[in-house]
């Protein structure tokens, strides 16, 4: 079965730089979401979007921004890059019904 | 404060042990989900529980609903190395997003 693709898997950057990440939902699932997780954390809520609207809106800094696309794939971008930005970010998606949330494997980013 | 509290937080065992996580809050859910995350990877669900008292199996786990749907167990059976990994719950009202456990660390020895 398909699954969540997010990429790229693993990112470098340097302080002050910009990041996008990109997440591809499963099919015919119209919600997508963006978790931050640090080192030994849980996933911390970032932001989501159902059918290419912000529907609910976390922890996100202003510095990022994100928005879905009308294939439903979303983009997570970064600018201003800090250390502390230095986490794994999951993507999520749902479909209709319950709120059963399938994630990605995650982009890995390092802020340098 | 953590909305939803899990215990316990670590959990080393060796292999053929039972064990019990736990998922508790003060706040009623209208379903919970049970994750399992290995280092580096995305978390994988491993079921969604939305009934009060509804119990449901996957092999040698068993997952639980508070009848008030505030809290939720998992209990896994003779467990096996590949058991190993980050056990998280997360609890929704609605279609709200997820709130997540800080996570039970199991490790199955051999």
């Amino acid at each position: 079965a398909a699954g969540v693709i997010q990429s790229p898997r693993h990112l470098i950057k340097e302080k002050r730089e910009t990041a996008t990440l990109k997440c591809y939902p499963i099919p015919r699932h119209d919600t997508v979401y963006w978790y931050q997780q640090g080192p030994g954390q849980d996933p911390q809520f970032l932001i989501s979007f159902y059918e290419k609207m912000q529907s609910d809106k976390g922890s996100i800094p202003d510095r990022f921004s994100a928005q879905q696309f009308s294939d439903y794939h979303s983009e997570l971008n970064m600018s201003s890059l800090e250390l502390g930005d230095s986490a794994l970010y999951f993507c999520a998606s749902s479909g209709r019904g319950f709120n059963e949330q399938y994630f990605g494997p995650g982009t890995r980013l390092t802020v340098t | 404060t953590q909305l939803l509290e899990q215990s316990p937080q670590f959990l080393s065992i060796q292999e053929g042990e039972n064990l019990t996580v736990y998922c508790n809050s003060s706040s009623v859910f209208s379903s919970l989900q049970w994750y399992r995350q290995e280092p580096g990877e995305g978390p994988v669900l491993l079921v969604t529980v939305v009934t009060g008292g509804e119990v449901k199996k996957l092999k040698r786990l068993t997952f639980q609903f508070g009848d008030a749907r505030k809290d939720s167990s998992l209990h896994i059976t003779a467990a096996q190395p590949g058991d190993t990994g980050l056990y998280l719950c997360a609890g929704a009202r609605g279609y709200s997003t997820l709130t997540f456990g800080k996570g039970t660390m199991l490790l199955v020895s051999p």
